[in-house]
């Protein structure tokens, strides 16, 4: 089917390590992003690409890195979790110059550091 | 100070009333206004947007800027026990390449 999906929907994994979160859109949307969703502070940019191999950081880079060697997918790494990294993840995609139309989103990746 | 600010709410009212969704901000570059609803446990859906100020409607959901206030709503007429969910609001520049979000506001229609 056609969309944006995320793997894994659930995810515990303890501090210190490495951990991939993963988007796939079949829309071959160019534009990508990645957001965490927190308690008292909403929802907040990690990173986001406009295009396969350019990518750009967002309000939250610190502790994440990103890849987009192909448009459809978007994976996110957290390189050494920690546990101000349990959060929710949500992955979204826009069509270029469609500001207007909004981000649709995927239905996240709830992480539990512990 | 955080670029948006949005009533966490709760809110509760009975089927049928009429609902007021408020956001300020203070970034007046902001040029695209968008509400966002997410049920529980699923990712934000798009419910309206807007480009720069004025009303605009779409069914029982009517959306409305007011830049000089810095200031958006989203009212929601006959409310259901189905509008029951969160709402975001998100606002951008021209670029759209990033959006700021409110905290959400948790509403719940009760039959």
């Amino acid at each position: 089917d056609a969309g944006i999906t995320q793997s894994p929907r659930y995810k515990i994994t303890e501090t210190g390590r490495q951990v991939t979160l993963m988007c796939h859109q079949t829309w071959s949307h160019s534009y990508m992003f990645w957001y965490r969703q927190d308690l008292g502070h909403g929802l907040r940019l990690i990173y986001y690409s406009a295009a396969a191999d350019i990518t750009d950081k967002g309000e939250v880079p610190d502790g994440y890195v990103v890849s987009r060697s192909k448009t459809e997918n978007f994976p996110l790494t957290l390189e050494s979790a920690t546990r101000s990294q349990t959060s929710v993840y949500f992955c979204a995609s826009r069509l270029t110059g469609g500001a207007g139309y909004g981000y649709t989103f995927g239905s996240g990746t709830r992480l539990t550091v512990v | 100070q955080k670029e948006v600010e949005q009533d966490p709410g709760p809110l509760s009212v009975p089927e049928g009333a009429i609902v007021s969704l408020n956001c300020t901000y203070s970034n007046s570059a902001f040029q695209y206004f968008m509400w966002y609803r997410q049920y529980s446990r699923k990712g934000p859906e798009l419910l309206m947007y807007t480009y720069s100020s004025g009303n605009k409607e779409d069914g029982r959901f009517t959306a409305q800027v007011d830049k000089s206030s810095k200031y958006i709503s989203l009212f929601i007429r006959d409310s259901q026990p189905s509008d029951s969910a969160t709402y975001l609001c998100a606002m951008s520049g021209n670029t759209g390449n990033q959006f700021y979000f409110g905290t959400g506001t948790s509403l719940t229609v009760i039959p």
